[in-house]
């Protein structure tokens, strides 16, 4: 099944520690986008790939970037985490942009946790 | 502004019940779309339902039903027979025709079905 998969499931981390995030994607979707989910609260868009062309949103912290090696696969870096940024991230693909159009797709989230 | 509201922060009903999430936006736009979305203890989102602006039509898909009211700004989500399955976080979410990739979320409304 097309799907999109997120690894790992849960991570933990040390304060500062530089940690990746993968997720890959069998849809085959132009798109690719990561979010922040904290507790009870509703997804927060970090960036978003168009193909290549990498869109980073206003009041995303520098401490996290992303890299889109090739259609499949697109990866979260956070290069030194707070206790702050310990949540769900989750990662999701449309086919275009365009929301009228064509929803999202979401994959399973990764939990990091920041120790 | 746009803005998606979703008064009830958790609602808790026993099984086989009929229950209706709310769900009010706000807008400038005469095109929009709107959203809802499920997301179950495991974490992923999972998509239910896309309607644009131009369509106030009632859908129904098995014992989901969605209600769009443009002169009420609402788009309300009905689950009848409620079941266990259903326990769920559900987002309503708002895009409007002139941003491509932006979802308005919603806060959330916590879904508890008691068997």
């Amino acid at each position: 099944d097309a799907m999109v998969i997120q690894n790992p499931r849960y991570q933990v981390t040390q304060f500062g520690k530089p940690v990746t995030l993968s997720c890959s994607q069998t849809l085959n979707h132009n798109v690719m986008y990561w979010y922040q989910q904290k507790s009870s609260q509703a997804p927060k868009l970090l960036f978003h790939y168009y193909d290549k062309d990498f869109n980073n949103e206003a009041d995303t912290p520098d401490n996290f970037q992303s890299r889109r090696p090739n259609t499949s696969f697109c990866f979260l870096d956070i290069r030194s985490p707070g206790l702050g940024d310990a949540a769900m991230y989750l990662c999701a693909t449309s086919r275009e942009r365009g929301m009228g159009l064509y929803e999202q797709y979401f994959g399973p989230g990764t939990r990091l946790t920041v120790t | 502004a746009q803005k998606v509201t979703q008064a009830q922060t958790e609602i808790s009903v026993v099984e086989k019940e009929d229950v209706t999430l709310d769900c009010v936006y706000e807008t400038r736009d005469t095109t929009y779309y709107l959203f809802w979305y499920k997301q179950p203890p495991s974490g992923e989102l999972v998509f239910l339902i896309r309607r644009n602006s131009f369509d106030e039509q009632n859908e129904i898909s098995g014992r989901y039903s969605w209600n769009f009211q443009k002169s009420t700004s609402s788009f309300n989500f009905t689950i009848t027979a409620s079941q266990v399955v259903d326990s769920a976080v559900y987002f309503c979410a708002l895009s409007e025709a002139d941003s491509n990739y932006q979802l308005i979320w919603g806060a959330g409304t916590k879904l508890i079905i008691k068997p």
